[in-house]
């Protein structure tokens, strides 16, 4: 089974502020088979991005990945209010799939 | 507009059996692989089972394999979780999600609760 490992568990930022958050895998995934998820609280998850950097229609563009191999990382350009929220990253090529333990990002 | 729709959660003892079911709409159901994605309360997410779009090819994670099946029926547009013999580590929210790539829409969720 493949771990991915978020970081940091919880990222406190302001409004307006760049956030990164990252996700390490235990051994290497496509990069077309990696997404990221948000959820807000008493909500089911939403795709953010999938194939790694690619983002559904409806997805703000202040929403982008990257990365490859073991390493993947998600960025929110500046911070929205609707935007601090729990967010998954998720490996779907290789059974079982598998998400991180989530990275909170709340209000400063 | 993609509507998934759960159903049939409920409270249940450790040992006992539920069946969720979950009903698409503003999709061309029959044509996708469909999932089950559970969160335990106050936890993350954990992959449950999936689906090919006619029935015939199935997964589950290790820790139902044996205990839940998954099927569907494609001329109601339905996706059901037949889970037996539950324990209480079992108790979660379960999501319905349809498959495009990956877990592209989810419903709104159905919470199982196992407990004595």
């Amino acid at each position: 089974e493949i771990v991915l490992t978020q970081s940091p568990g919880t990222l406190s930022l302001s409004p307006g502020e760049r956030a990164t958050l990252s996700c390490r895998a235990s051994q290497s995934v496509s990069s077309t088979y990696f997404a990221w998820f948000q959820q807000k609280p008493g909500q089911a998850p939403r795709l953010l991005i999938y194939s790694a950097s690619r983002r559904p229609t409806g997805i703000p563009d202040r929403f982008s990945g990257s990365g490859s191999g073991t390493d993947f990382t998600l960025t929110i350009s500046r911070l929205e209010p609707e935007d601090f929220a729990v967010y998954y990253c998720q490996q779907y090529g290789t059974s079982p799939w598998t998400f991180g333990q989530g990275t909170k990002v709340e209000v400063k | 507009e993609v509507h998934l729709v759960e159903s049939g959660g409920g409270l249940v003892q450790p040992g006992g059996s539920l069946r969720l079911s979950c009903v698409a709409s503003g999709i061309t159901f029959s044509s996708h692989w469909m999932h089950w994605v559970r969160q335990a309360p106050g936890k993350g997410l954990m992959w449950v089972s999936k689906i090919n779009s006619d029935g015939s090819s199935t997964d589950y994670a290790d820790s139902v394999k044996g205990r839940f099946t998954i099927s569907r029926d494609n001329a109601k547009n339905t996706l059901f979780l037949q889970m037996n013999s539950l324990r209480v580590e079992d108790t979660a929210v379960y999501y319905c999600t349809r498959a495009l790539g990956t877990l592209d829409d989810w419903g709104q969720g159905a919470l199982v609760t196992v407990s004595s």
